[in-house]
């Protein structure tokens, strides 16, 4: 089975607008952390934000939120303002068993997202 | 502070033949991971060094695929016979911590593969 889903292949969005990608996890541990990078068209991967499975509010950090849904296992990252500069894949990822140490991230298909001017 | 470092960039090959991709971490950073990242898809590790010792390779092709990491530091991939399969972009990323919260993974920008 899949830990990590992101449903959207790609999505559009206007300039200045807000954008949600969503991200759908699947573990049985309970503690846990989830992961957005940003990847432009140049290859590398950009982190923008964290959220710990633990944490009883959603992580921002500036234009990025994460909308995080527990009960619901979603994790979706909504960015506010488009910029031109925003269009790129977006790759949602988990690490498992936090508690147990040192375990990879394991990421999702991805999203590509293009703004519009 | 510097990043992690990739070479080569780029490159091309026929299949069967060999190419090793070598990457420096951030200094200090204990673990290293390379991941493969075909085109349209996201990254899936390969293999999981902690210092030179390997954590996690179990879904590293061993019949055509190597890696080390001998004094802990930087690391070599090596692909040897390469196949049309492996044309993919190889990243290689590095965390400072060894357990407990994570901190994000920092990632080079990648090795693109070509296989002919």
């Amino acid at each position: 089975a899949q830990k990590i889903t992101q449903t959207q292949p790609g999505m559009f969005v206007q300039e200045k607008e807000a954008v949600t990608l969503d991200c759908t996890y699947d573990t049985s541990d309970p503690s846990y952390g989830l992961f957005w990078y940003k990847q432009p068209s140049s290859g590398e991967m950009i982190f923008l934000i964290y959220q710990g499975s633990y944490d009883q509010q959603n992580a921002t950090e500036g234009r990025y939120s994460l909308n995080f849904q527990k009960a619901r296992k979603s994790a979706n990252l909504v960015i506010s303002a488009s910029q031109l500069g925003d269009s790129a894949m977006y790759f949602c990822a988990m690490r498992e068993g936090l508690s147990r140490g040192n375990t990879p991230l394991v990421f999702g298909k991805g999203t590509r997202l293009s703004v519009i001017a | 502070e510097a990043g992690v470092a990739q070479s080569p960039r780029y490159k091309i090959i026929e299949k069967r033949q060999s190419v090793a991709f070598w990457c420096n971490p951030i200094s200090g950073h204990a673990t290293l991971y390379w991941y493969q990242q075909i085109l349209g898809q996201g990254p899936k590790l390969l293999i999981q060094f902690q210092n030179n010792g390997v954590v996690d390779d179990s879904q590293l092709p061993k019949d055509r695929f190597s890696a080390e990491r001998l004094k802990g530091v930087d690391s070599t991939l090596k692909i040897q016979p390469a196949k049309l399969e492996d044309s993919a972009v190889y990243l290689c990323a590095s965390w400072a911590g060894t357990g407990g919260y994570t901190g994000e993974l920092f990632f080079g920008e990648g090795s693109r593969l070509t296989v002919l």
